[in-house]
């Protein structure tokens, strides 16, 4: 059974930059078949979509967010990561590591999500 | 890019029917039939419940049933049970290669 589990820092300071990686057991990063993404969901409301990578390293990211963000892939440790750079309140959330099947528009694996809070 | 817009909350009583509207526009919801739908207890990560519209994943209840007619796509729950109470979110592809989120319905089981 896949499972996806992120870890990383639970507090943030202002202006720093945010790290969170997601561990994958259970299958293969490297099939081509799935991209890897993180989606966020601020504290009492709806997700947002952050971006994908795929294991050939192509990564689509959301415009609102594309200047301050970047996801990467580590295939030998069956890893993938996301920063984000100068993040202020607005980007405390549980974060998300999810799965999409390639040629499909849907998330069939999520992490159980990790709580980031920026805060000084 | 703007969330799909869903009432705050529905509710119904155990056995009941109840139906969870998602408006986007012509550029989402209107555009692909790439609509899915995710259930959410308090504490835990979404759960897909249905995709591309109307599609069920394997092991879940034939009582969810989803549609999209225009820019707006619907979830519908039949057969009410207390276990269905949870926060309801629906997804959608956009013309711009991204995905929009609904800000997420809440449902009580009376």
């Amino acid at each position: 059974q896949l499972q996806l589990q992120e870890s990383g820092p639970g507090l943030v300071k202002p202006s720093e930059t945010l790290s969170l990686t997601c561990t994958v057991s259970g299958g293969s990063i490297t099939s081509s078949d799935y991209y890897w993404g993180w989606i966020r969901q601020p504290p009492g409301g709806g997700p947002e979509w952050i971006g994908n990578i795929h294991q050939s390293g192509t990564t689509y990211y959301n415009p609102s967010l594309k200047s301050r963000v970047a996801i990467s892939v580590d295939t030998p440790r069956n890893q993938f990561s996301l920063r984000l750079s100068s993040v202020t309140a607005a980007d405390t959330a549980v974060y998300y590591c999810t799965r999409r099947r390639a040629y499909s528009a849907y998330r069939d694996y999520w992490g159980q999500g990790t709580l980031v809070t920026v805060s000084s | 890019q703007s969330a799909l817009t869903q009432p705050a909350s529905v509710s119904g009583s155990p056995g009941q029917s109840i139906t969870i509207s998602c408006t986007g526009t012509s550029s989402d919801v209107g555009a692909y039939n790439y609509v899915s739908w995710y259930q959410q207890h308090p504490g835990k990560a979404p759960k897909l419940m249905i995709y591309d519209v109307s599609n069920r994943p394997s092991g879940i209840s034939n009582r969810f049933s989803g549609s999209k007619s225009g820019n707006t796509a619907s979830l519908t729950i039949s057969g009410l049970q207390a276990e269905d109470e949870a926060d309801y979110y629906c997804s959608s592809y956009t013309s711009s290669s991204t995905w929009v989120f609904g800000g997420g319905t809440k449902l009580t089981v009376l």
